[in-house]
């Protein structure tokens, strides 16, 4: 079975300082592992993913994300934080088949001027 | 580049009634997916099609029912509406091919049932 755990519901950072996101998943298998932004009313965009190439994948806006497996975990970051940054950030493992996916609860980025 | 079109953007309906939402995937992609995100909530899967089959179902009530079509755009169908269905529903496509493994998602359709 699959799943994801946002560890943190929450996070306030100020303009300019590091971004970190923390996920961790559960898989039977090699998972196929991603990260998508929702800003308010708005749909669900991706940032990144991970697909058993580089561990170390990089995304738009400045973003990337380092697949550790003994850790399982798969924690988002970035240097510098922007005011555009804050939204609602959903880690994401998919299914077996590849066909379905299975999202964390989430986690609501504040960035504070 | 095309992205995922989803109508209406908006809906309201009132209890027992019907709404039928539609999606068009991206060009090139012939597997859709649907999910509802309620007020708070993480996306739950709901269903998904790959070449107008049924290829995986989730947490779909049996009031709804979905479908795609020849020209792969698909419809969720929900009959009996209640007030727990109000939430944002969103589409997916994925090519079968390279990148078949990632969703791309449509901006939603968001419901309300009062």
């Amino acid at each position: 079975a699959q799943s994801v755990t946002q560890l943190d519901s929450h996070v306030s950072v100020s303009e300019g300082t590091p971004v970190l996101l923390r996920c961790n998943y559960s898989s039977s298998y090699s998972p196929s592992l991603f990260w998508y932004v929702q800003h308010p009313n708005k749909g669900l965009q991706l940032l990144l993913k991970y697909t058993s190439a580089a561990t170390l994948v990089k995304g738009i806006n400045g973003f990337e994300a380092e697949f550790k497996k003994s850790e399982t975990s798969f924690h988002l970051t970035k240097p510098s934080a922007h005011m555009s940054d804050a939204a609602e950030y959903f880690c994401v493992v998919s299914g077996n088949t590849g066909n379905q996916f299975y999202f964390g609860t989430g986690t609501s980025l504040t960035v504070i001027p | 580049a095309a992205g995922v079109i989803q109508s209406p953007r908006h809906l309201i309906k009132e209890k027992r009634e019907t709404a039928t939402l539609k999606c068009y995937p991206i060009p090139r992609h012939d597997t859709v997916y649907w999910y509802q995100q309620g007020p708070g909530q993480d996306p739950q899967f709901l269903i998904s099609f790959y070449e107008k089959m049924q290829s995986d179902k989730g947490s779909i009530p049996d009031r709804f029912s979905a479908q795609q079509f020849s020209d792969y755009h698909s419809e969720l169908n929900m009959s009996s509406l209640e007030l727990g269905d109000s939430a944002l529903y969103f589409c997916a496509s994925s090519p079968s091919l390279r990148d078949k493994e990632t969703q791309y998602f449509g901006p939603g359709t968001r419901l309300l049932v009062l």
